[in-house]
């Protein structure tokens, strides 16, 4: 299955500031997606980042606060906008991969960015 | 519109026992994928299987095995002889055909004693 890796893996921030989480993958891969983890809750999809286009984001998350780019099929970065501390979650990236063969398609999870806004 | 339900907020079991994990979902469509993944401390999402619904094979890998029984929609997770390193929180998802989304349940917290 596809490697991934996110930076950073933690960080705890300010109230009003803005933080890039980086995600890598060390293969090509079409689908890849950002997910919040708010405490003690599930995954929540934010958007689906789109090699060459716009990311498709969920209902109720919007581009000013979440803008995602997708510059290849290897990298994708979501950016948390003017945080507060109802930002505090664990953020994680995902790739959809076919491990062996059709109707096979499952997603795999980086290890997560643990934020904290204070 | 899909959706999964993990009854059991917490299961607390001393080491060496059972466990079971009840995954009940709901979905309009015939052709669907279920999974578990698993959440250690640590905060990564390790996948552990995944389901088709056009096939209802039970599943056994080591000491877990999954049961799939879609006259009662459910997909039931249990780990056998547990072991302390099996504490973790264990999502059960769904995603239907022609949709990549995977709604995920609220999740099971396992605590190992030893």
């Amino acid at each position: 299955s596809a490697v991934i890796s996110q930076k950073p893996s933690r960080d705890i921030c300010q109230r009003g500031t803005s933080l890039t989480i980086q995600c890598q993958v060390d293969s090509q891969v079409t689908m890849m997606f950002w997910y919040r983890q708010q405490p003690g809750q599930s995954l929540t999809l934010i958007a689906t980042a789109n090699q060459g286009s716009e990311a498709t984001y969920e209902s109720g998350f919007v581009i000013d606060k979440f803008p995602i780019s997708r510059p290849n099929l290897t990298f994708s970065t979501l950016t948390v906008s003017n945080m507060s501390p109802e930002d505090s979650s664990i953020y994680l990236c995902s790739v959809e991969d076919i491990p062996s063969g059709p109707y096979q398609e499952t997603q795999y999870f980086g290890p997560g960015t643990r934020l904290l806004v204070l | 519109a899909q959706k999964v339900t993990q009854a059991q907020t917490e299961i607390s079991v001393v080491e060496k026992e059972d466990v079971t994990l009840d995954c009940v979902y709901e979905t309009r469509d015939t052709t669907y994928y279920l999974f578990w993944y698993k959440q250690p401390p640590s905060g990564e999402l390790v996948f552990l299987i995944r389901r088709n619904s056009f096939d209802e094979q039970n599943e056994i890998s080591g000491r877990y095995s999954w049961n799939f029984q879609k006259s009662t929609s459910s997909f039931n997770f249990t780990i056998t002889a547990s072991q302390v390193v099996d504490s973790a929180v264990y999502f059960c998802a769904l995603s239907e055909a022609n949709d990549y989304k995977l709604s995920f349940g609220a999740g099971t917290t396992v605590t190992v004693r030893a």
